[in-house]
């Protein structure tokens, strides 16, 4: 498998534009979460979803900040109006729901930077 | 919140064990440790967990007192490869989300 794939790599966008970022999870693992990661908050997670269904966004910064699971193959985090402080770097991890423990597979992350 | 603590860094020289401390004082009977790195600009990487017995795998070690309340991950023979940041993470059951503290910034010197 080609593990959690993040698109894009890096995005540079100005205030005010809309950005959306993508992820694709493993096939077959059904949990998603989003993160983001900057010097002065270390890596805080977003949201996250089970079978495709939001369980806790409560880390969701903003009303500018949204996400979806269409299907068990795919998610965006969409960030509109963009802002300078939304700069950071985001990362998509999932993994296998199940009755043990499991480990989360991160993505490479998207380096987000809005002038 | 975080539930642990870690030391923010340590150094190691090439080919000696690392060994890196976490306390996890309020730990819960159904909670596990996890272990984590990021080296720079790369996405976390699990390395191990476990809940109250020791692990090993290819990649560590993994310590836990008999009270719960602090772990050792210990990498045998430490690289320049494992110079990272290294998250020790409370977690509970199933799919409860991973809840990243700042981590302890290892460099493994020549």
């Amino acid at each position: 498998d080609a593990g959690v794939i993040q698109s894009p790599r890096h995005e540079v966008t100005e205030m005010g534009q809309e950005v959306t970022l993508r992820c694709k999870p493993i096939s077959g693992h059904n949990s998603l979460f989003w993160y983001r990661q900057t010097m002065m908050r270390g890596l805080e997670l977003l949201i996250y979803f089970n079978n495709n269904v939001p369980i806790d966004d409560s880390g969701m910064p903003e009303d500018r900040f949204s996400a979806k699971m269409p299907n068990a193959s795919f998610s965006t985090l969409k960030i509109q109006p963009s802002e300078p402080r939304d700069s950071a770097v985001y990362f998509c991890a999932s993994s296998l729901m199940g009755s043990g423990n499991t480990e989360a597979f991160f993505g490479q992350g998207t380096r987000l930077t809005v002038v | 919140d975080a539930k642990t603590t870690q030391p923010p860094s340590m150094d190691c020289a090439e080919g000696r064990a690392a060994n890196l401390p976490c306390n996890h004082s309020t730990i819960s009977g159904n909670e596990y440790v996890y272990w984590y790195r990021q080296i720079h600009s790369q996405g976390p990487q699990y390395i191990i967990h476990g809940l109250k017995n020791n692990e090993t795998n290819e990649m560590a070690s993994l310590i836990i007192t008999e009270d719960r309340k602090s772990s050792t991950l210990i990498l045998p023979h430490a690289t320049l490869r494992d110079t990272a940041v290294y998250y020790c993470i409370v977690k509970g059951r199933g799919n409860t989300p991973l809840v990243f503290g700042k981590g302890t910034r290892l460099s493994v010197i020549a």
